[in-house]
């Protein structure tokens, strides 16, 4: 069956834009997962929802940062006032229930200018 | 907090050869521990994973792990490296607790295959 998917697959941005980031999980996911990977770094969790509504945002690094799942399906990470660090690869992971296997999406790669 | 090192940044093996990745991680209850690879341009592919019962999990592509919780350690070994094994290695550990299972890596490990 179809994976995780995760569209733009690459983004170009200017400093100071908005962008946002979009992560379809499989079929029947009730959770999903953002982390965020730097270069040469593992990836670093950012925040985690359970249905639609999030259950842990402890990861978030400032308030330029916020993620909505409307649905309890796709779900949207949105980063306002972009800036140069806030270029990563984005990775959104989906998993059956809150405490089983993640499954990973290949990952937005952000480039801030 | 918990945490996840990978000793050992770059790590290259001949073709042929064995291959153990180490893992240490520090976590205050039972972990939940994990070992995925990552392709270039690919995402997180789970490799094997340990929940609890035998502390020898066996993974896809030949790999296996052991969880020594003496050693606070889960490395990863494969008896025999095919070139198509060369990438990036990442353990993690997981949270258990009620808002799901957030997870931690370790700063990951390049494997490199000669022919």
């Amino acid at each position: 069956g179809a994976g995780v998917s995760q569209t733009p697959s690459n983004k170009v941005t200017e400093k100071g834009k908005y962008v946002e980031l979009r992560c379809d999980p499989i079929s029947g996911h009730t959770a999903l997962y953002w982390y965020r990977q730097s270069l040469g770094q593992g990836p670093e969790f950012l925040i985690y929802f359970q249905g639609t509504g999030a259950a842990d945002d402890s990861g978030l690094p400032n308030d330029r940062f916020f993620a909505v799942r409307p649905e309890g399906s796709v779900s949207t990470l949105k980063i306002q006032r972009t800036e140069r660090g806030d270029s990563a690869v984005y990775l959104c992971a989906s998993s059956p229930g809150q405490k089983e296997t993640q499954y990973f999406g290949p990952g937005t790669r952000l480039l801030v200018l | 907090a918990q945490s996840v090192t990978q000793p050992d940044i770059h790590i290259t093996v001949s073709e042929g050869a064995s291959l153990e990745l180490r893992c240490n991680y520090s976590y205050g209850a039972t972990p939940y521990l994990f070992w995925y690879v990552q392709s270039p341009g690919q995402g997180l592919q789970l490799l094997l994973k340990y929940f609890s019962g035998d502390t020898l999990v066996q993974g896809i592509k030949g790999f296996e792990a052991e969880f020594k919780r003496s050693q606070s350690s889960f490395n990863l070994r494969k008896p025999s490296v095919h070139w198509s094994d060369a990438a990036e290695y990442f353990c993690a550990v997981a949270t258990n607790n009620n808002a799901g299972n957030m997870l931690t890596f370790g700063g990951g490990t390049r494997l490199m295959v000669k022919p």
